[in-house]
């Protein structure tokens, strides 16, 4: 069956520490990786997105990193700021199609001061 | 920088409503997609739009719904007669490539009451 996981559910870190976000998948055939912020009652972001032969992307304070034999993502936020609290979604989708995303339940972030 | 826009931002409506949502996708973009997420759940994908026709639809999207682009702006979702279940967010997006790694841009959203 394919599908995303993300771990943890819900993570809460001071101002300007490190954190690192994890996703699980089975989603095959493979196509791509995103990682989205989704504010709360807002359409999801784009971050990052990697292909199958993509370790590693950065977009500023954040890093995401790809496994593709093991299938797991994880996502790195450096430096965090308290505009980071949101969740943040993996999303895989599959080669057969362009249109078959799956979502993660996400991961719910709060930056505290 | 151009974004994808959602009309309305909220809606209430009775059990057995018809109801339209509005999205008019980035302008020079030619792949539609809309989303639902229903409070606390994960973003699920319902169809997908291109060439003035579905390419694709999740088994969520039945009967009870349907799209259209009207013009050329325009793109709208119709749920036919709203059921208590069909009370979620629904993101519009767009892209304008159809090629690996090319981006969807969502909209903001529409959260949508059905009472």
């Amino acid at each position: 069956k394919n599908q995303v996981e993300q771990s943890p559910q819900s993570l809460i870190i001071l101002e300007g520490k490190n954190c690192t976000l994890q996703c699980n998948y089975t989603v095959s055939p493979f196509s791509n990786l995103r990682w989205y912020k989704q504010d709360t009652g807002r359409g999801p972001v784009s971050l990052t997105i990697m292909t199958f032969s993509e370790n590693t992307k950065s977009n500023g304070r954040y890093t995401a990193t790809l496994d593709a034999d093991t299938k797991q993502s994880s996502l790195h936020i450096t430096a965090s700021q308290l505009s980071d609290s949101a969740s943040y979604i993996c999303v895989v989708t599959r080669y057969s199609s362009a249109s078959k995303i799956i979502f993660g339940s996400g991961t719910r972030l709060s930056i505290r001061p | 920088e151009p974004e994808v826009t959602q009309t309305p931002s909220h809606q209430v409506t009775q059990m057995g409503q018809e109801v339209i949502l509005r999205c008019v996708p980035i302008s020079n973009h030619l792949y539609f997609y809309w989303y639902r997420q229903i409070l606390g759940q994960k973003v699920e994908f319902l169809v997908s739009f291109y060439n003035n026709e579905i390419s694709e639809k999740s088994e969520i999207f039945d009967d009870q719904f349907s799209v259209e682009r009207p013009d050329g702006s325009n793109f709208t979702l119709k749920i036919r007669s709203t059921k208590l279940e069909d009370s979620a967010m629904y993101f519009c997006a767009s892209r304008d490539r159809d090629t690996l790694g090319e981006t969807q841009y969502f909209g903001p959203g529409t959260r949508l009451l059905v009472l």
